[in-house]
């Protein structure tokens, strides 16, 4: 198992550009989400998941597009790069046990800035 | 919405013992606890679920005040390898995706 797979590792975008990171996790995870973690700021859910078709916003999904067409993938697209955008993006997973979620499995995280 | 941790920061000698704080102004379903080194991605450690339960894992272990809304993470004997960032998240409903966390609180153990 691969667990779940992030990338690029490392992007640096040009404000206004568009990109989209990708997340992929091979664990048959219905629960995925993307956080941002910023320093002195935690973690901030962005958009999350609770199944393939079904997705919804976090605290801070402004700028931010997520779809969910298959359980293994769940990409994040920043429509128009802003420098507030600039950040440490972590996709994680997790499984339902017992009518339950479980704890994430989280990805490596990709460092994004945006110039 | 966002749970209130504390401290912020902790420094410790080995072998001393810590306890993290984790606070909801709203009804909790579910605590997650989570601990991330520096440059790393944070490690899931253990879920406590509503009904008051407390629950272990080697030297470190939690409890979930239901009535208070809060969680407490012990850290007994510290080792340098709990040096870290620790996150409580905290979850609504049971099935809920959405998943919220603290602000971290830093734990430094020196020899």
């Amino acid at each position: 198992n691969a667990g779940v797979t992030q990338t690029p590792k490392f992007q640096v975008l040009k404000t206004g550009q568009s990109m989209t990171l990708q997340c992929a996790q091979d664990m048959n995870h219905e629960y995925m989400s993307w956080y941002r973690q910023d320093p002195g700021m935690g973690l901030r859910l962005i958009h999350y998941s609770v199944g393939a078709g079904i997705t919804d916003q976090g605290e801070v999904p402004n700028g931010y597009n997520v779809s969910r067409s298959t359980t293994e993938d769940f990409p994040l697209r920043l429509l128009s790069a802003a420098p507030s955008q600039t950040s440490v993006y972590f996709c994680a997973s997790s499984y339902s046990l017992g009518g339950t979620r479980r704890g994430y499995t989280f990805g490596s995280g990709t460092r994004l800035t945006v110039v | 919405q966002q749970p209130v941790q504390s401290p912020q920061a902790v420094i410790l000698r080995e072998g001393e013992d810590a306890v993290i704080n984790c606070s909801s102004s709203k009804a909790l379903y579910s605590v997650h606890w989570y601990r991330q080194k520096h440059g790393e991605a944070p490690v899931f450690l253990m879920i406590l679920l509503k009904g008051g339960e407390q629950k272990g894992h080697e030297k470190i272990s939690a409890s979930f005040n239901e009535k208070k809304q809060q969680s407490s993470l012990y850290l007994t004997a510290s080792q340098l390898s709990y040096s870290g960032t620790y996150f409580c998240g905290t979850g609504y409903s049971s099935n809920t995706g959405k998943l919220i966390f603290g602000q971290g609180t830093t734990l430094q153990v020196k020899p």
